[in-house]
């Protein structure tokens, strides 16, 4: 059974810095595609950050160059590392795994219970 | 750049059908779907796949009574049969290379 469970949220300072992590059983996380999607408050879902099968890695335009998308294979986990924070960043995250269509990435087939990072004073 | 339009609201009532539905913006009329819910405090889950011939996916223990179909550039979740359980926001989410884009969700009540 594919289970993701989240954690790490927390309430942390404007311009700080958090990690989060992502633990997957039932699959292997170095063998799929693998997103970061979070919900603002009373918002729809934004997809935050993907990393490919080959390591490579995009982020949404509003994320770029302050977060990190990671994993580390020996742990089967999934990371985000989260830079200069803005109050706007406030959000449940969900870790996602993709299906595959023709090697590439596709919709997301499995979903994490998410976890809350709130960024405020 | 795609972007996919839901209606914010619908409801109907327990035991009833419902459509909801997923527009695709112009130019992308031939890009396959997918369908999530998300009921009240809890995470998103994979319903379905579903492409512009209206075939369709579905996911491990997703009932009978949801299906899929599509016509043009519109994709439709139907909902038969409507339970208490369903009441949720549902997600329609699109795909392809450098394209990750949700909709903005339809909150479905059960009256």
């Amino acid at each position: 059974e594919v289970q993701l469970v989240e954690s790490g949220g927390d309430l942390v300072q404007p311009g700080g810095s958090l990690s989060l992590s992502c633990a997957a059983s039932g699959f292997t996380v170095r063998h799929s595609f693998m997103s970061w999607v979070r919900q603002a408050p009373g918002k729809g879902l934004e997809w935050v950050a993907v990393l490919y099968v080959d390591g490579g890695a995009y982020y949404a335009d509003s994320v770029k160059g302050r977060f990190t998308i990671s994993r580390d294979n020996a742990k089967n986990t999934l990371y985000l590392r989260m830079n200069s924070l803005r109050p706007e960043d406030t959000a449940v995250y969900f870790c996602a795994r993709h299906s595959v269509y023709f090697g590439s990435e596709s919709y997301v087939e499995y979903w994490g219970q998410g976890t809350q990072v709130t960024v405020s004073s | 750049q795609v972007v996919l339009t839901q209606s914010p609201s619908a409801s109907a009532s327990l035991g009833a059908s419902v459509n909801l539905t997923c527009t695709l913006s112009s130019g992308h009329s031939n890009y396959a779907i997918a369908w999530h819910q998300q009921p009240p405090e809890k995470g998103p889950r994979y319903l379905m796949n579903l492409n512009s011939d209206g075939s369709h996916n579905k996911g491990d223990g997703i009932p009978d009574r949801f299906s899929g179909s599509s016509s043009g550039a519109e994709r439709y979740l139907i909902i038969s049969s409507l339970q208490s359980e369903d009441e949720a926001d549902y997600y329609c989410q699109t795909w392809g290379t450098g394209i990750r884009v949700f909709g903005g969700g339809t909150k479905l009540t059960v009256l």
